[in-house]
């Protein structure tokens, strides 16, 4: 699988933009990008994904480099609510299960 | 609510005891997963069913470890003689039958502590 690569953690403030970046280097050609985020003691939660361009949908938008080897998920306007390990994640078109393979994700803390 | 639902939520056992959980997909989703989280760790995978046949099981699924879904709605994950290693939240999701562009939908988890 390709892996990705994400900051441990990141700090934002309530109320302002937030940036998760996630590289992603050896993406293949139809590599989806997906970002899930798991809030404290609860399952995880299924956030954005694409594949060229940039998508945005009631929770985030997600930037995708030209290049595809590095996308941005952007948290408009960051709320306490949004505190959670965000995850980064390739799934192959030809994986059939759709299997999520996890990394270690991103911890953001949001302060009041 | 008609997301997915795991029960039990926790169970507390002691070492060797066998243990069972049980997932209740969302309706009509033919796909479901099982996954093992550790803390501060990400969650594992550990295997998948489409409708009711096992299609793929991670070697993290040792032999004490059995998963079925008999007939395609509800499935079971039951580990015999647990060990404290086993010790994690056990995550259950179900998707519909899609390409990678699929999402899948997790349940809150059912916490295992061995002692």
């Amino acid at each position: 699988d390709a892996k990705t690569t994400q900051p441990n953690s990141m700090e934002s403030n309530e109320e302002e933009p937030v940036h998760l970046p996630c590289n992603h280097s050896t993406i293949s050609g139809t590599d989806y990008i997906h970002w899930y985020r798991q809030l404290p003691s609860q399952g995880p939660e299924y956030v954005i994904h694409g594949l060229t361009s940039n998508v945005n949908n009631r929770m985030a938008s997600l930037a995708i480099a030209e290049d595809r080897k590095s996308s941005t998920l952007i948290l408009h306007r960051a709320t306490l609510r949004d505190a959670a390990v965000y995850y980064c994640i390739l799934l192959y078109s030809n994986n059939a299960g759709n299997m999520l393979t996890f990394g270690g994700g991103t911890r953001l803390m949001v302060k009041p | 609510d008609t997301g997915v639902s795991q029960d039990p939520r926790h169970k507390i056992t002691k070492r060797g005891q066998n243990v069972t959980f049980r997932c209740d997909p969302i309706s009509e989703h033919n796909r479901l997963y099982w996954y093992r989280q550790t803390l501060g760790q990400g969650p594992e995978f550990l295997t998948y069913f489409q409708n009711e046949a096992q299609l793929e099981k991670s070697r993290l699924l040792s032999d004490r470890f059995s998963a079925e879904r008999p007939k395609g709605s509800f499935s079971t994950l039951e580990i015999q003689r647990t060990e404290q290693g086993d010790s994690a939240m056990y995550l259950c999701a179900s998707s519909l039958v899609q390409g990678a562009a699929g999402e899948l939908f997790f349940g809150e988890g059912s916490r295992l502590t061995v002692l």
